[in-house]
C-alpha cells in the first residue's frame, strides 16, 4: 500500500487567497483526521471523519476552515480566506480502529506558507 | 485544558545509553496509549502502543511503562542509537471513540554519537 498520499507536499500563497488541501487515506481505512502542527501550538486536531461522517470539528480554528470527504478515499480542507497566522504543516491521518489497536497512519504533510 | 503532556521539550543522550521519556495524562478516562515518531519533512510513524489493562509493553530496544495511577507513562530506548534521533509524540485514546487521540506537544530526542 502506498500510504497516505496528501498534495500538494508544499504550498505558498499569499493572504486571501483559498487553499484547498488534499488526502486520500490508506485504502480500507473508515476514520480520517486532519491535523495542524506548528511550533506554537504543537501538534493539534482539527477535524476527525468516521465512514466518511464529520464526528468532531471542535479544533476547527475558525469559520475560514472547512473540510470535507465526498467518498472513502478522498478528502480535502479548505482554507478561504488564508492569513499568515495560517502558516503551519497540515498532516493528515487515517486508522482503522479496533479493539486493540487505534494507530494512525500519516501522510508526509502539506507545508503551507501564507505570505 | 491539556490531557496529555510532555514536560521535557528536548532530551540529549549519548549513544549507548537509556533514552526515557516521559508523558503525563490528565484524563482517567483515557485506556490506550502510543507513541510516535517523526522525523524532520516526515508525517509522525506509530512506534508502541500499551493498552491500559497492562503496565508495560516491550519491542525490541523499545519499552513503554504505564502507570496508571500516577497517570504517566515512559518510552525507554535502550541502547539508544544516532537513528533514533527523532521527536517523539505521546498519545492517548478512549478506545470506543473511533480512533482519535489526543496528542502531547512531542520531545525532541538527540542521540549523540
Amino acid at each position: 500500500d502506498a500510504g497516505v498520499i496528501q498534495s500538494p507536499r508544499h504550498e505558498v500563497t499569499e493572504m486571501g487567497q483559498e487553499v484547498t488541501l488534499r488526502c486520500k487515506p490508506i485504502s480500507g481505512h473508515n476514520s480520517l483526521f486532519w491535523y495542524r502542527q506548528t511550533m506554537m501550538r504543537g501538534l493539534e486536531l482539527l477535524i476527525y471523519f468516521n465512514n466518511n461522517v464529520p464526528i468532531d470539528d471542535s479544533g476547527m480554528p475558525e469559520d475560514r476552515f472547512s473540510a470535507k470527504m465526498p467518498n472513502a478515499s478522498f478528502s480535502t480542507l479548505k482554507i478561504q480566506p488564508s492569513e499568515p497566522r495560517d502558516s503551519a504543516v497540515y498532516f493528515c491521518a487515517s486508522s482503522l480502529p479496533r479493539d486493540t489497536e487505534d494507530t494512525q497512519y500519516f501522510g508526509p504533510g502539506t507545508r503551507l506558507t501564507v505570505l | 485544558d491539556q490531557q496529555v503532556k510532555q514536560n521535557s521539550p528536548s532530551l540529549s543522550v549519548q549513544e549507548g545509553r537509556i533514552s526515557i521519556l516521559n508523558c503525563d495524562y490528565t484524563n482517567s478516562m483515557f485506556d490506550y496509549f502510543l507513541w510516535y515518531k517523526k522525523y524532520p519533512a516526515e508525517g509522525p510513524t506509530f512506534l508502541i502502543s500499551i493498552s491500559s489493562i497492562k503496565d508495560k509493553n516491550e519491542d525490541g530496544r523499545f519499552t513503554v511503562f504505564l502507570n496508571k495511577s500516577a497517570k504517566h507513562l515512559s518510552l525507554h530506548i535502550v541502547p539508544s542509537q544516532p537513528g533514533d534521533s527523532a521527536v517523539y509524540f505521546c498519545a492517548a485514546s478512549l478506545s470506543h471513540n473511533a480512533g482519535k487521540s489526543t496528542f502531547g506537544d512531542g520531545t525532541t530526542l538527540t542521540v549523540k554519537p
